[in-house]
């Protein structure tokens, strides 16, 4: 069974301050792992995904991730937060068969002015 | 514009009545899915589908009971709704083929039963 543990269900970055949300996940098999922003009473828009071709991913506005295989994990980076990136973020792992996401519980990012 | 819809985007009713939470895409998707999440809470899946005429449960069991009669259109049914439905509802889509691929998700249906 796969499953996926976000670490901090609240995080608080200043604007222009580094932001990193963890991920770790479990799988049995090479992990399709997701992550997922969700604007207030908003459906869940990609950020980015890894699918095995490189284990630094880049997606939109300016967050990336890096998997590492030996710690089981996929955080989330962004250099410098924006007012804008306030939401939920949502680390996701994927099963081939049938095309199933398991999600984690989400982190909600707060950014101070 | 390829996208995904959701109607309505909020529902208020009183228990025992039928309720049916509307999806449709127009990306040309042949697998769509249903999500439930309560506030500040994980998505868990309950509803997905391969294709019309495919249904199947998610991962929580859930009251509700979909249909895929139309490639686009994959509508959520509560039958008697009861307080504890009280919850978004999201439903997404996406291409069939090799590995996993990106789900895209709708605005939701935020439904709150009296």
């Amino acid at each position: 069974a796969q499953s996926v543990t976000q670490l901090g269900s609240h995080v608080s970055v200043s604007e222009g301050a580094l932001v990193l949300l963890r991920c770790n996940y479990s799988s049995s098999v090479p992990p399709y792992l997701f992550w997922y922003v969700q604007y207030p009473n908003q459906g869940l828009q990609l950020l980015l995904k890894y699918t095995s071709a490189a284990t630094l991913v880049k997606g939109i506005n300016g967050f990336e991730a890096e998997f590492k295989k030996s710690e089981t994990s996929f955080h989330l980076t962004k250099p410098s937060a924006h007012m804008s990136d306030a939401a939920e973020y949502f680390c996701a792992v994927g099963k081939a068969a049938g095309n199933k996401l398991t999600f984690g519980g989400g982190t909600r990012v707060l950014v101070k002015p | 514009e390829a996208d995904i819809y959701q109607t309505p985007r909020y529902l208020v009713i009183g228990t025992g009545k039928k309720i049916t939470l509307e999806c449709s895409q127009t990306m040309g998707h042949d697998k769509m899915y249903w999500y439930q999440q309560d506030p500040g809470m994980e998505l868990h899946l309950i509803h997905y589908s391969y294709g019309v005429n495919s249904t199947e449960k998610g991962d929580l069991s859930s009251e509700s009971t979909v249909s895929r009669i139309r490639t686009e259109h994959f509508p959520l049914t509560l039958e008697s709704a009861r307080p504890s439905h009280t919850s978004q509802y999201l439903c997404a889509s996406s291409e069939s083929g090799r590995g996993v691929n990106e789900q895209f998700f709708g605005p939701g249906t935020r439904l709150t039963v009296l």
